[in-house]
């Protein structure tokens, strides 16, 4: 199966910087791969599928690029609402898999 | 709008059967290309799908747990039901259900576009 490797497992950052969260794949997954956000006690939230069109209601500071085996999660300017875990997902091959997560921390 | 709700027992003892329903609404699981999957996390663990269940009864399962899972569907009551047998401690794990976002090809991926908050079941 696809193992998705996140990185950093933790960033610190502050409101108004900039994120990048990284998700590396161990075979291509072609630009089959989503982001989701999660809060603690909340559904996860999908944000970005197909490696860079955003979900329905995302906001545009949201940006997702990458393909084949490197992919990025881009948040361009840090609202204080954004700080959660952020997973990504591939469905290029069976089974579907996950990350680990990136915890995005103030 | 569309809502999901996972719902079940939060304890199971060892060797029993654990039984848990999502109920949905804003979308119909009749309508042609639409899916719902189970997912689950076990605490300190990555994400892990489990089933897809689609508007044509197709049901498409994880290789590693095909043997011990079954996915059914009430479209009357908007609901599917997930059924793990034998379960383990290592069954413990908080259970979401998700409607995968319609996209034709390969049925036996997908990605989830709406989720349900999840439902935490310990095995002890």
């Amino acid at each position: 199966e696809v193992v998705l490797t996140q990185s950093p497992a933790t960033l610190s950052l502050s409101p108004g910087e900039r994120a990048t969260l990284s998700c590396r794949a161990s075979q291509s997954v072609s630009s089959q791969l989503a982001w989701y956000q999660h809060k603690p006690g909340q559904a996860p939230r999908l944000l970005i599928y197909d490696a860079t069109n955003r979900a329905t209601g995302i906001p545009p500071r949201f940006r997702g690029s990458g393909s084949g085996t490197d992919f990025t999660l881009t948040i361009v300017y840090l609202e204080p609402e954004d700080f959660a875990i952020y997973y990504c997902q591939q469905r290029a091959n069976r089974p579907v898999t996950f990350g680990l997560g990136t915890k995005l921390e103030i | 709008q569309i809502t999901l709700k996972e719902s079940g027992p939060t304890l199971v003892k060892p060797a029993e059967t654990l039984t848990l329903t999502c109920t949905f609404s804003g979308f119909s699981l009749t309508t042609n290309g639409v899916g719902v999957g189970w997912i689950r996390q076990a605490p300190g663990k990555a994400l892990e799908w489990l089933v897809f269940i689609y508007w044509d009864d197709d049901k498409r399962y994880s290789p590693s747990l095909k043997d011990r899972l079954t996915i059914t569907k009430d479209t009357s009551k908007n609901q599917v039901v997930l059924t793990l047998t034998d379960v383990d401690p290592v069954d413990t794990a908080t259970y979401y259900c998700a409607h995968r976002r319609r996209v034709s090809g390969n049925w036996d991926t997908g990605d989830l576009d709406y989720w349900g908050q999840g439902t935490l079941v310990a095995v002890s």
